[in-house]
């Protein structure tokens, strides 16, 4: 069966401090992988997107970038961290062929900018 | 007018109650209809997928889709405090490739009352 795992569960960062946050899959091969971020009362926002390795495409212009080094790992990070940069970072999975509409997500990151 | 309209609530009900949750859309081009429930500070799973009008049930779990009036709901019978979480409708939309982009509800909080 597949697994998604997301490192770390929280973190707290002061502003203007880099981020790293991993995301990896297991038990799938060529899956597409994205990051959302989720602030209350925004509900979930599309940020990356990714259908294979070194392939991404932004959804919105901000502080953040993506990068798919290996087909199963999806990495979210940012130079320099703004205050507008917490919320909840989920990573999210679907199968690359048909019936890739099912995305499935992984326990988060909580991320709280000081 | 946002493509996925829903209720943010709070919806709060005794146990054993029939719930009733509910999205509105705007896009003709939406054909299939999710339901995913996330536990406060833990990802979204899915938990229900039709992509016809009318009834799917699932357990406890019944999706309704009226495509005429662009309205979907979710039915919760014998409510349970387990099923306290926040309640997501999602709409996906190919967008070219392998790839699929989904359109999230804001999401209802549901409180089940012991």
């Amino acid at each position: 069966s597949q697994t998604i795992h997301q490192w770390p569960a929280t973190l707290v960062q002061p502003v203007g401090s880099p981020l790293s946050l991993e995301c990896t899959v297991e038990g799938t091969s060529n899956p597409n992988l994205y990051w959302y971020r989720q602030a209350a009362g925004r509900g979930l926002q599309l940020l990356f997107y990714s259908v294979g390795i070194g392939q991404i495409s932004s959804e919105v212009p901000q502080n953040l970038s993506a990068s798919r080094p290996q087909d199963r790992q999806f990495i979210l990070s940012s130079k320099k961290l703004l205050l507008s940069d917490s919320g909840f970072y989920l990573c999210a999975w679907s199968l690359g062929l048909a019936g890739g509409e099912t995305q499935y997500f992984g326990p988060g990151t909580r991320l709280l900018v000081l | 007018q946002k493509e996925v309209e829903q209720d943010p609530g709070p919806l709060s009900v005794p146990e054993g109650a029939i719930v009733s949750l509910n999205c509105t859309y705007s896009n003709s081009a939406f054909q299939y209809f999710m339901w995913y429930r996330q536990y406060s500070r833990k990802g979204p799973e899915l938990l229900m997928y039709t992509y016809s009008s009318g009834n799917k049930e699932d357990g406890r779990f019944t999706a309704q889709v009226d495509k005429s009036s662009k309205y979907i709901s979710l039915f919760i019978r014998d409510s349970q405090p387990s099923d306290s979480a926040t309640y997501l409708c999602a709409m996906p939309t190919y967008s070219g490739g392998s790839n699929y982009k989904l359109t999230f509800g804001k999401g209802t909080l549901l409180t089940v009352n012991p």
